[in-house]
């Protein structure tokens, strides 16, 4: 069956440190990934997704993700985490050809520290 | 450009009674797709419409729900009679027609049954 797992459901970090925040998919076929963010009072936002070729993402905010097929891995990075960063952050896996047929993980509620 | 909206943001019934969640999806978009997270677990699935048909009702979890979209522009879903398992954020998506495009979601509406 197909399932996200996010395994930090709190991360809390200093303002200016680095980032990682871990998503593992199960997924029979090729997957297209997506990483969600969503901050108080707002909707879910696309931070980045990928869908084929390089395995190295650059999305919105500074953020990059990485796609390691044989670790079934699709982790979210950014260098320097600002206060703004403060937020939930889903991946998920699009099935059905996507579009966008979403199975989420349980999300990662990232706290950060000035 | 207009977002997704969705209405209420936030409403509070009690058991046993209707509730009429509505969303307005980015005009032009054929692809609408219903969420819900319940309890601060995953956000699942409910179902997807390609213009006015349900093209995935898969994820709808009992018939006490009904979404309907008519004319292919605004959905409407609709639970009837409200259980305290009903709680949680609805969250409405739209996309375009053609593959491999991200979909654009609303806000929310945040449901609470007492």
């Amino acid at each position: 069956a197909q399932s996200v797992t996010q395994p930090d459901i709190h991360i809390t970090v200093s303002e200016g440190a680095s980032l990682e925040l871990r998503c593992n998919y199960s997924y029979g076929a090729t997957p297209y990934l997506f990483w969600y963010v969503q901050s108080p009072g707002q909707g879910l936002q696309l931070l980045l997704k990928y869908f084929s070729g390089d395995t190295l993402v650059q999305g919105i905010k500074g953020f990059e993700a990485e796609f390691k097929r044989s670790q079934s891995s699709f982790n979210l990075r950014k260098p320097s985490v600002h206060w703004s960063d403060a937020a939930e952050y889903f991946c998920a896996v699009g099935i059905s050809g996507g579009y966008n047929k979403l199975i989420f993980g349980a999300g990662t509620r990232l706290a950060v520290h000035p | 450009e207009a977002g997704v909206t969705q209405f209420p943001s936030h409403s509070v019934i009690e058991k046993g009674q209707t509730v009429t969640l509505r969303c307005d999806p980015i005009s032009g978009h054929d692809n609408l797709y219903w969420y819900r997270r319940v309890m601060g677990k995953e956000i699942k699935f409910l179902l997807h419409f390609v213009k006015e048909s349900k093209q995935d009702e898969s994820g709808m979890p009992n018939n006490r729900f009904l979404a309907e979209r008519t004319g292919g522009t605004y959905s409407t879903l609709k639970v009837q009679p409200a259980e305290l398992e009903d709680s949680g954020v609805y969250f409405c998506a739209s996309s375009p027609g053609h593959p491999n495009t991200e979909a654009f979601f609303g806000q929310g509406t945040r449901l609470t049954v007492v």
